[in-house]
């Protein structure tokens, strides 16, 4: 099966400017995480999805932060604008429901680095 | 609040040796899940091995193995045999209920 598929892998841009990124998990995979991952920490959830509803964004810094998954399979985190401290990996990853046994399945993550 | 913690920042073991990472956690659930994942560099973090709270026999993945203690919170992963391939950063997560709750890892790296 495919796996999660996230782009772009790279995005470099200059503090205040917007930036998005995408997300697709694997196919029946109805749950969706956004993680943020600093250099040298475990990765920290932003946000979860189960189908379109986002049933915990409780870490999400949503004065700059949102995130949407229209029809409950693809979906996108921006950011607007961009500070320097938002400088990491993100990682989106999937796992079919229930998710409290099912193993999150990652993709390769975006790397932000702003100037 | 739950928390994961590795005290290894690093760890070195040669080629075909075995080794040891260290995870302990708090939480005071006793239904809970356990697990190891890897993350090599530039590269997608994938599941190593899972441990369910309830389950008393250590999980076992070919040349992955755990020591789950619940007694004394702790959940090591043992490599044996251990491969070039092997070299990566090792993160223990501790999941209950809906979230995921990473520590913060343990870069391994495997000598010829």
């Amino acid at each position: 099966e495919a796996g999660v598929v996230q782009s772009p892998r790279y995005k470099i841009i200059e503090k205040k400017q917007p930036v998005a990124f995408w997300c697709n998990p694997i196919s029946g995979h109805n749950t969706l995480y956004w993680y943020l991952q600093n250099l040298g920490q475990g990765p920290e959830l932003l946000i979860r999805y189960e189908n379109e509803e986002a049933v915990d964004d409780s870490q999400l810094p949503k004065d700059r932060f949102s995130a949407e998954r229209l029809k409950g399979v693809d979906s996108t985190l921006k950011i607007q604008p961009a500070e320097l401290g938002d400088s990491a990996v993100y990682l989106c990853a999937s796992s079919l429901v229930p998710p409290n046994n099912q193993p999150q399945h990652f993709g390769d993550g975006t790397r932000l680095s702003i100037l | 609040a739950q928390t994961v913690t590795q005290s290894q920042p690093e760890m070195s073991v040669q080629e075909a040796e075995t080794v040891t990472l260290s995870c302990t956690y708090d939480t005071s659930e006793s239904d809970y899940y356990l697990f190891w994942y890897k993350q090599p560099p530039s590269r997608q973090m994938i599941l190593v091995i899972r441990q369910e709270a309830y389950k008393q026999q250590n999980a076992t993945e070919n040349r992955f193995s755990v020591n789950f203690q619940k007694a004394a919170k702790s959940f090591s992963l043992k490599i044996s045999d251990s491969q070039l391939g092997d070299a990566a950063m090792y993160f223990c997560a501790f999941y209950n209920t809906d979230k995921l709750i990473f520590g913060t890892g343990t870069r391994l790296q495997v000598f010829p």
